[in-house]
């Protein structure tokens, strides 16, 4: 069993359009996030959902919009994709956070590489 | 703010030698420090992790680092390096102080490992 699956895992694109990216977790977790990861390998957070919460949100254009229907799921919508979009997209999940559980490990998922023509 | 700096973009290492993948950071207060690994078209993996105690900590597939507070480091390790270890590692730093701090990435290090 798949602990965090994302789907797809491929997505090519045109400039313009408007696309999502799914995730859910089966290890139940209350923490979920998206990640970007560029070109050059580098890996930077956008959201952090906790019990579909809003903890974390970084600046990152109002196009992306996260939505946590249930703390198991946690799906990344973007609108109006634009070339530098392209990135391989990560989801992760972990136990709350806060205080010594700030140490929780996060678990990723395989990631969905978006290439935006 | 917090930061991770992986010095290294790539370290080369003959099979049987010893690895080291350096990392540093700066965080406020003590710092929670992670290894992380991803293979070609994978996502990261968990390692290791340094809390608290021991400063020496180790982690799966014989890896082990070392907290050194002075130095703000916690260099990843392995006495003897396999061909299979060659990938991604991701040094990582969380500050222990708040809840809402982040986990901050560090650039990666590919490590490549030769026969």
């Amino acid at each position: 069993d798949t602990a965090v699956s994302q789907t797809p895992k491929y997505l090519v694109t045109q400039m313009g359009n408007d696309k999502s990216i799914k995730c859910e977790q089966n290890l139940g977790h209350d923490t979920m996030y998206w990640y970007k990861q560029d070109s050059k390998k580098f890996l930077k957070i956008m959201f952090s959902y906790n019990n579909k919460e809003l903890i974390i949100n970084e600046t990152v254009p109002n196009r992306f919009s996260p939505k946590s229907p249930d703390k198991a799921h946690l799906n990344l919508h973007i609108n109006s994709l634009e070339l530098g979009d392209s990135a391989v997209y990560f989801c992760a999940s972990s136990h709350r956070t806060g205080g010594l559980s700030g140490a929780n490990v996060l678990t990723f998922g395989a990631g969905s590489r978006l290439t935006v023509l | 703010a917090q930061s991770v700096a992986q010095p290294e973009d790539q370290v080369n290492v003959a099979e049987g030698n010893p690895l080291t993948v350096k990392c540093t950071y700066s965080v406020s207060g003590n710092p929670y420090l992670f290894w992380y690994v991803q293979y070609p078209n994978r996502g990261l993996q968990f390692l290791l992790k340094y809390i608290t105690g021991d400063n020496l900590v180790k982690g799966s597939y014989g890896f082990e680092a070392e907290f050194n507070k002075s130095q703000t480091s916690f260099h990843l390790k392995k006495p003897s390096a396999l061909v299979s270890d060659s990938a991604l590692y991701f040094c990582a730093v969380r500050a222990s102080y708040s809840s809402a701090s982040k986990i901050i990435f560090g650039s990666g290090t590919r490590l490549s490992i030769r026969p």
